[in-house]
C-alpha cells in the first residue's frame, strides 16, 4: 500500500520568494508521483508528474519538483512566488492499480 | 480538446434521497475514475472504469456505484444519502495506462441536508 505526506498544511511566504511544499510518499512498488494544485471551487489541474525517466522534473507555471529515492521525497519548489500562485496543492502516487493516494494538501498563501 | 466535464456543478438532496453524478471524458480517454474531496478526509478514490468495467474501487459503501457507457461516459449513483456524503466529487480521466496523467472535471458539489 501507498501513501503520502505532505508536511505543513499552511505555508505562507512573500511575493518574490522560494516556494517549498513537501512531500513524502511510501511505495511497496517504484511509484509514480504526481503534484496537482487546486484553485478554489475548481477541479485539480497537474503540475508535473515523475515517472522514472529523471529526478527533476519541470512543470508548468515555473515549477519543480525532485525525487529522491534515498529521502522518498518528492518536495515541490519555485524560485520565485506570485500572487497568482496562491492555492491548495497536492502531492500524489500512482500504484499499479492506477488509482491516485493524495496527500492531505498544502494551502499556500502568498504576501504582498 | 475539450477537457473533463461534469454535470451538474451543484446539487442539493435531502438525507435518504438517491442522486446521479454524469462525467464525460476527454475525446480519446477510456478510463474514467471517481474521487470524494471533503475538508475532514480529503481526497478519496471512489472507483476506475475502463472500457465499460470497473477495474478499481476503494473502500466505500455499497451505497456507492457507477457505471460507464460504451462512449466512455460515466455516471456514479448515490443511494440513500447521508449528512456526511456532503462533498465535492471529482472526475478525472486517461488514456488508462499506470503512468498515464489523470485529468480532472470541475466536479459536482454535492450538498445533503
Amino acid at each position: 500500500a501507498q501513501s503520502v505526506t505532505q508536511l505543513g498544511s499552511h505555508v505562507s511566504v512573500s511575493e518574490g520568494a522560494l516556494v517549498l511544499l513537501r512531500c513524502n510518499y511510501s511505495s511497496s512498488v517504484p511509484p509514480y508521483l504526481f503534484w496537482y494544485v487546486q484553485y478554489p471551487n475548481q477541479g485539480l489541474q497537474l503540475l508535473l508528474k515523475y515517472t522514472s525517466a529523471a529526478t527533476l522534473v519541470k512543470g508548468i507555471n515555473g515549477f519543480e519538483a525532485e525525487f529522491k529515492k534515498s529521502e522518498t521525497s518528492f518536495h515541490l519548489t519555485k524560485p520565485s512566488a506570485h500572487m497568482r500562485d496562491a492555492a491548495e496543492y497536492f502531492c500524489a502516487v500512482s500504484d499499479l492499480g492506477r488509482a491516485l493516494t493524495f496527500g492531505s494538501g498544502t494551502r499556500l498563501q502568498v504576501q504582498p | 480538446k475539450a477537457g473533463v466535464t461534469q454535470t451538474p456543478r451543484y446539487l442539493i438532496k435531502t438525507r435518504g434521497q438517491q442522486v446521479t453524478l454524469s462525467c464525460s471524458p476527454i475525446s480519446g480517454h477510456r478510463s474514467v475514475s471517481w474521487y470524494q474531496q471533503t475538508p475532514g478526509q480529503g481526497l478519496q478514490f471512489l472507483f476506475e472504469y475502463f472500457s465499460e468495467t470497473q477495474r478499481n474501487k476503494g473502500n466505500f459503501p455499497g451505497r456507492f456505484s457507477g457505471r460507464q457507457f460504451s462512449n466512455s461516459r460515466s455516471e456514479m449513483n448515490v443511494s440513500t444519502l447521508e449528512l456526511g456524503d456532503s462533498a465535492l466529487y471529482l472526475c478525472a480521466s486517461s488514456l488508462g495506462a499506470v503512468q498515464e496523467t489523470q485529468y480532472f472535471g470541475p466536479g459536482t458539489r454535492l450538498l445533503v441536508l
